[in-house]
């Protein structure tokens, strides 16, 4: 079945940038999304790319997508404290529109 | 009240008790979800509502029990639960299946 994959962990220093990678296996996919949940809260999403663009900026945030390879990757410009959280990919194939597939989540964790 | 609300955040509830958990969502959404989140697995769908009929039960055990009484709420009434359905339970919602705007949770404790 479809399947998402990101790394469980991240460290990265205050500052620096963070780039947080995923893979997924559905072809069909149609959009890709980027979630954000910090402690004892629920999902934020914070951006989307539609399948049939490269790459994304919102402010700090590039999304880029190689569909080729199936691989989705969230790049933060300097990065914060306030950055610190648990990243999910997550997609939505063209043949299960009700059903978005989630990775496990990274975790990123901000060195002083 | 904007966005997804869920009441309550926290229940601590016996094996022996019914409850339920309550969304309500503000954005005009056609579309409502539950989902199950519990330490080191990942997010698991459980239901799936568009205009009010349920479109995905993902094998959720009967002692799980939906309710979509229209576009705006939802449901999740629990009854004879196990200590392995601890776990935080995430309510959304999207137009049209897209872009899913999250809930901040009911941690669920049963005891």
């Amino acid at each position: 079945g479809e399947d998402v994959e990101q790394s469980l962990f991240l460290s990265v220093r205050e500052g620096d940038s963070s780039v947080i990678n995923c893979t997924y296996t559905d072809s069909s996919s149609t959009y890709l999304y980027w979630y954000k949940q910090e402690p004892g809260a629920g999902l934020q999403l914070l951006t989307y790319i539609f399948s049939n663009m490269d790459m994304k900026q919102d402010q700090r945030l590039t999304v880029l997508l190689n569909k080729k390879d199936k691989h989705l990757s969230l790049r933060i410009a300097d990065t914060q404290t306030g950055d610190s959280a648990i990243y999910f990919c997550a997609e939505n194939g063209v043949n299960r529109d009700d059903k978005i597939i989630f990775g496990k989540g990274t975790r990123l964790h901000i060195l002083p | 009240e904007t966005g997804v609300t869920q009441t309550p955040r926290h229940l601590v509830m016996g094996m022996t008790n019914k409850k339920s958990l309550k969304c309500e969502q503000h954005l005009g959404h056609n579309a409502m979800y539950w989902y199950k989140q519990s330490a080191k697995k990942p997010l698991e769908l459980m239901f799936v509502y568009n205009f009010k009929e349920q479109t995905e039960n993902n094998s959720v055990p009967s002692r799980f029990s939906p309710e979509c009484p229209n576009s705006s709420h939802l449901f999740l009434h629990l009854h004879t639960l196990q200590p392995e359905d601890s776990a935080l339970y995430l309510c959304a919602s999207s137009q049209d299946y897209y872009e899913q705007y999250f809930g901040p949770g009911t941690r669920l404790t049963v005891t």
